[in-house]
């Protein structure tokens, strides 16, 4: 089966400038997560869906950040307006449900501010 | 904040079994260790995980100690491809919606 799919890969923008990344799961994965990587630390989640609601964005800069998966599908994650310390590389991965082991990542999108 | 402890890095010989080991002191009796890595510019991988008994799957095997303090994620010949950050993750699928918390992980450099 295809893998999580996303896009762009790379992305560079001027601080204050508006991003978005597309993400698109597993085709029947109702859970979907998004993560930030800053380069040398691990993953950290921002926010996860299940289905087309939000079940977490506890760590997600709201004043900035928003996100959406309007019909339970594919995902967008935007930045606005994006900060220096917004460089890192945002992963998006899904699961197939609540009870199922295993999250499947994309390749991720490397954005630097500059 | 994880709950596991890793090595920062270590190194290993092609050919040879890596043996990464882990430290969860404070995981509860329905908690799983998991084990993911990361290989560079990819996206975490997915490579086994076990709950109280050892594991093995085509990738790796996973011993986990009787008293489940702690782990060791072994890859019986290791390849230049196995070069990546390893993380152990301590999780519950079901809690907290599947939210992994991921720790710095311990970079693993495999040498000719």
């Amino acid at each position: 089966e295809a893998g999580v799919a996303q896009s762009p890969r790379y992305k560079i923008i001027e601080k204050r400038q508006s991003v978005a990344f597309w993400c698109n799961p597993i085709s029947g994965h109702a859970t979907l997560y998004w993560y930030q990587q800053i380069l040398g630390q691990g993953p950290k989640l921002l926010i996860q869906f299940q289905n087309n609601g939000v079940v977490d964005d506890s760590q997600l800069p709201k004043d900035r950040f928003s996100a959406e998966r309007l019909k339970g599908v594919d995902s967008t994650l935007k930045i606005q307006p994006a900060k220096l310390e917004d460089s890192a590389v945002y992963l998006c991965a899904s699961r197939r449900g609540v009870m199922a082991d295993t999250q499947y990542f994309g390749p991720g999108t490397r954005l630097t501010v500059l | 904040d994880a709950k596991t402890t890793q090595p920062p890095s270590m190194d290993c010989a092609e050919g040879r079994a890596a043996n990464l080991p882990c430290n969860h002191s404070t995981i509860s009796g329905n908690e799983y260790v998991y084990w993911y890595r990361q290989i560079h510019s990819q996206g975490p991988q997915y490579i086994i995980h076990g709950l109280k008994n050892n594991e093995t799957n085509e990738m790796a095997s996973l011993i986990i100690t009787e008293d489940r303090k702690s782990s060791t994620l072994i890859l019986p010949h290791a390849t230049l491809r196995d070069t990546a950050v390893y993380y152990c993750i301590v999780y519950k699928p079901t809690d907290s919606w599947g939210k992994l918390q991921f720790g710095a992980g311990t970079q693993v450099v495999v040498t000719p």
